[in-house]
């Protein structure tokens, strides 16, 4: 099984900073037949359930605010909010679609310094 | 627009059965395969199952494979789980989950979820 490691577990960032969040898995997700990195990222609030932001690890979603945005290939990845907002508090998770088992980081919370 | 709409949650004794049921539209369903995905109270996401868009292969993960069996009615629209020989670790909130697209497991819309206890 894909391993996926974020990191921090939690992050405290002020208003309008960046918030940066780190995903390593623990072999390869790029797929050289098409050139993609098998990568998502979901966002969670309190009471709801997750909701897709970025996939293809730098792929934004229909609806998706431009300050969110994914980087990195092969088995390092990372989310960036170039400019926290008040509703951007939430749990995030990576999410590796590679191969089965699909495979989850554990979460980084979120929250406003 | 889509929509993914979980029932069948419960309160069941460890040992017991339920079945979920996920109800969609919105898309066209038999094109796309589908996953059940579940969150353990105050815990992380755990995929649980996968079942392709015309029912032919099936996945598990290891924490469920013998006990659970996915499954979906084409005609109705409607993905299934069976769960049977429940555990306490299986209490979580189940979401029926839909696949973005045909040739590969990446996952985008959501249910709201059906809630599972299994409690004595």
């Amino acid at each position: 099984d894909i391993v996926m490691t974020q990191s921090p577990d939690s992050l405290a960032v002020s208003l309008g900073e960046r918030a940066t969040i780190n995903c390593k898995s623990s072999q390869s997700l790029f797929y050289s037949s098409n050139n993609k990195n098998f990568l998502a990222w979901y966002q969670q609030k309190p009471g709801q359930p997750p909701k897709l932001l970025i996939y293809w690890a730098s792929t934004r979603e229909s609806g998706v605010p431009d300050r969110f945005s994914g980087s990195g290939s092969g088995t390092d990845f990372t989310l960036t909010i170039s400019s926290l907002q008040a509703e951007d508090v939430a749990t995030y998770y990576c999410q590796q679609y590679y191969s089965t088992p699909l495979t989850f980081g554990q979460g980084t919370k979120l929250e406003i310094k | 627009q889509v929509q993914l709409v979980e029932s069948g949650g419960g309160v069941v004794q460890p040992g017991g059965s339920l079945r979920l049921s996920c109800a969609t539209s919105g898309f066209t369903f038999s094109t796309l395969a589908m996953h059940w995905v579940r969150q353990a109270p105050g815990k992380g996401l755990e995929w649980v199952a996968l079942i392709w868009y015309d029912g032919t292969n099936k996945y598990y993960a290891d924490s469920v494979k013998g006990r659970f069996t996915i499954s979906r009615d084409n005609s109705k629209s409607t993905l299934y789980l069976e769960m049977n020989s429940l555990r306490f670790e299986d209490t979580a909130i189940y979401y029926c989950v839909k696949n973005q697209a045909v040739s590969y497991f990446g996952v985008d819309v959501w249910g709201q979820g059906t809630t599972v206890a299994v409690s004595s």
